[in-house]
């Protein structure tokens, strides 16, 4: 069965900093993967996405995600955090049957 | 474009009454809508799946007779709590996935239900 991992419960950084948030999974071909935001109260959005072809993936406000097959991962990152970044996100695996992982909790210190 | 609404954002009821919550894709057509609840900093957990036309696929532990979900268009999923209780109090949230792009959910709001 397909499973998402999410380490890091929470995690702060400073404005400006880089950020990586990770997330590794299980499943049994070639994984659907997303990357979703939610702001406190808020539905879902997504940041980006990976099928298929290029490993390194580009989303919206400046995220990117790496696919690594080798070790089951697909780390968001950002080089340089904003304030309005602060929220919980979200690794998703699958696409008829998505699994969730628990979140990530991102705090932004000014 | 691709979003999806919910309606209503919030909701108060007393126990044992029922809750009807909307979810719309409002410029696409969707024929599958997906049904999550969310418990507080908790992650969000499938309830349904619903075909266009067809009955909802419930996942385990859901019981299908108290969460009622109707897909009679290609732009409307309902879910009704039926009987509610205060354990039902939660956040539920919808997506939508068109035909053309199978592989991609695409989230309304969320609903928060508080039942009293």
């Amino acid at each position: 069965a397909q499973s998402v991992t999410q380490p890091d419960i929470h995690i702060t950084v400073s404005e400006g900093a880089s950020l990586e948030l990770r997330c590794n999974y299980s499943y049994g071909a070639t994984p659907y993967l997303f990357w979703y935001v939610q702001s406190p109260g808020q539905g879902l959005q997504l940041l980006l996405k990976y099928f298929s072809g290029d490993t390194l993936v580009q989303g919206i406000k400046g995220f990117e995600a790496e696919f690594k097959r080798s070790q089951s991962s697909f780390n968001l990152r950002k080089p340089s955090v904003h304030w309005s970044d602060a929220a919980e996100y979200f690794c998703a695996v699958g696409a008829n049957d998505m699994r969730f992982g628990a979140g990530t909790r991102l705090t932004v210190k000014p | 474009g691709a979003v999806v609404s919910q309606h209503p954002s919030r909701v108060i009821c007393k126990s044992g009454t029922s809750v009807k919550i909307e979810c719309r894709s409002l410029d696409f057509q969707a024929t599958t809508m997906f049904w999550y609840r969310q418990f507080p900093k908790q992650s969000l957990m499938l309830m349904a799946t619903s075909n266009e036309g067809s009955k909802a696929t419930y996942e385990q532990g859901v019981e299908k007779d108290k969460f009622l979900i109707n897909h009679a268009s290609l732009t409307l999923s309902t879910l009704t709590v039926t009987s509610a209780h205060p354990e039902d109090s939660s956040f539920y949230i919808c997506s939508a996935r068109s035909g053309y792009s199978t592989d991609t959910q695409y989230f309304g709001p969320g609903t928060r239900l508080t039942v009293l």
